[in-house]
């Protein structure tokens, strides 16, 4: 697929703030989208999911937004804690074929207390 | 945890040499993908076994292989190793063969060629 990328390498947040992290994607035919959160030594964690056919879903303290008409995505974390400093990746595939999933370079969340 | 299993954690080797890496997905997963994070490349796909049988690949070397075998369990060969196989190497499993449902990664193995 084509490659997906992230508007800031780097965001620094206080805590209790809300975080929000952007993903640009560059294929149409993408029909899921997938955020992941790396701490450093582990492997990436799935956080939420999101299917073309919705504009928004929640998790617990995770809202992801899906804006298809400009191919943009976004994670968004309210009551930002130390413990969500990690790296964030967005991903994208599609439903067709052998689709494979294709990840973003990633969005370092850095969190103050 | 997620449940996916991979040895070794840290692999240190030579230039030339061969390595095997292993991992156990979650229980029920029939799918196994295998990943490789550098630095300057992210997360890029290598290969991806549903069942036994291989089912996608990606930017996978000819000096590196998979296999997955009958009780679900995969490993990726990697022989003639470079300096610049140096890299994390994520396993990830889950249930169905297609892409569009959420996979769970291992911790890695972070190999080092010296």
């Amino acid at each position: 697929g084509e490659s997906v990328g992230l508007h800031l390498p780097t965001l620094s947040v206080q805590e209790g703030d809300n975080s929000i992290i952007n993903c640009a994607y560059s294929n149409s035919a993408s029909d899921y989208f997938i955020w992941y959160k790396q701490e450093s030594g582990k492997g990436p964690q799935f956080i939420i999911d999101i299917r073309s056919n919705m504009d928004k879903r929640q998790g617990q303290r995770v809202t992801v937004l899906l804006n298809k008409t400009v191919k943009h995505l976004s994670l968004q974390i309210a009551a930002t804690q130390p413990g969500d400093s990690a790296v964030y990746f967005c991903a994208e595939t599609s439903n067709s074929g052998y689709s494979t999933l294709t990840f973003g370079k990633g969005t370092m969340l850095l969190v103050s207390p | 945890d997620s449940g996916v299993t991979q040895t070794p954690k840290h692999l240190i080797t030579a230039t030339g040499q061969r390595v095997t890496l292993r991992c156990s997905p979650r229980s029920g997963d029939l799918s196994v993908y295998w990943y490789q994070q550098s630095l300057d490349q992210g997360l890029q796909f290598l290969i991806q076994y549903y069942n036994g049988e291989e089912r996608a690949k990606g930017n996978i070397l000819e000096r590196f292989s998979a296999q997955q075998f009958p009780d679900l369990h995969s490993e990726l060969n990697l022989s003639s190793l470079e300096l610049g196989d140096s890299a994390l190497y994520f396993c990830a499993s889950s249930m169905g063969i297609n892409s569009n449902q959420p996979q769970h990664f291992g911790d890695g193995t972070r190999l080092s060629i010296l």
